[in-house]
């Protein structure tokens, strides 16, 4: 059974920081691996999905890795901008068929 | 703004009462999602459809009852609700139903059982 886990449950940062955020998982044979961002009272927004064949994602100041051997995932925001601060969550998913597994989400604030 | 469109955004309602929350998106995908949310926990899935046939019930309780209309609409049909039922509900379709595409989520409905 997949475990997804993801360490600090909660992070304060300056403005302009680049920062990185990270999700371990228990089973090496994952499919994919998505982050999510989740602002409160709000449903979920889908930043980066990494297939296992790929080993990194880019999207605008966002980078999200993946190491398989090491059951590692990281997401890297550049120059971090108080709009930023929000929930992010990633997930993970062992087989076509299987569910998505979520971590609990790190929260992330930014301060101006 | 969220391609998902889900309604009502907020409900309260009574533990004899039947209610139904809806969810919409016209992004031709074909697999659509019904997850709960616990303040401060991650998702937890409830039910899949893909191709407009229910594939995947995890087990919930039959006071929740899903319904796939189209393959532009979700319900999820609510009797006989507990209070421990209050949660954000959210609903999510991908392209495809194998999870090799992202998931685009709704705002959800908040629902509150008194």
């Amino acid at each position: 059974k997949q475990e997804v886990t993801q360490i600090p449950a909660a992070l304060s940062v300056p403005e302009g920081e680049n920062l990185v955020l990270n999700c371990s998982f228990t089973d090496s044979a994952i499919y994919n691996l998505q982050w999510f961002r989740q602002d409160p009272g709000k449903g979920l927004t889908s930043l980066l999905l990494i297939q296992s064949s790929q080993r990194e994602q880019t999207s605008g100041r966002l980078n999200a890795s993946l190491d398989k051997s090491s059951g590692r995932s990281t997401l890297y925001i550049a120059a971090s901008q108080p709009g930023d601060s929000a929930t992010y969550l990633c997930a993970g998913i062992t087989g076509a068929n299987s569910k998505l597994t979520f971590g609990k989400g790190i929260t992330l604030s930014v301060r101006p | 703004d969220t391609e998902v469109t889900q309604t009502p955004k907020h409900l309260v309602m009574g533990m004899t009462n039947k209610k139904s929350l809806k969810c919409e998106q016209h992004m031709g995908h074909r697999a659509m999602y019904w997850y709960k949310q616990k303040a401060k926990k991650p998702p937890e899935l409830m039910f899949v459809y893909s191709y407009e046939k229910l594939s995947i019930n995890e087990s919930v309780p039959s006071r929740f009852s899903p319904e796939c209309p189209n393959s532009s609409l979700l319900n999820l049909h609510l009797h006989a609700l507990q209070p421990e039922d209050s949660a954000l509900y959210l609903c999510a379709s991908s392209y495809g139903g194998d999870y090799n595409s992202p998931l685009h989520f709704g705002n959800g409905t908040r629902l509150t059982v008194t």
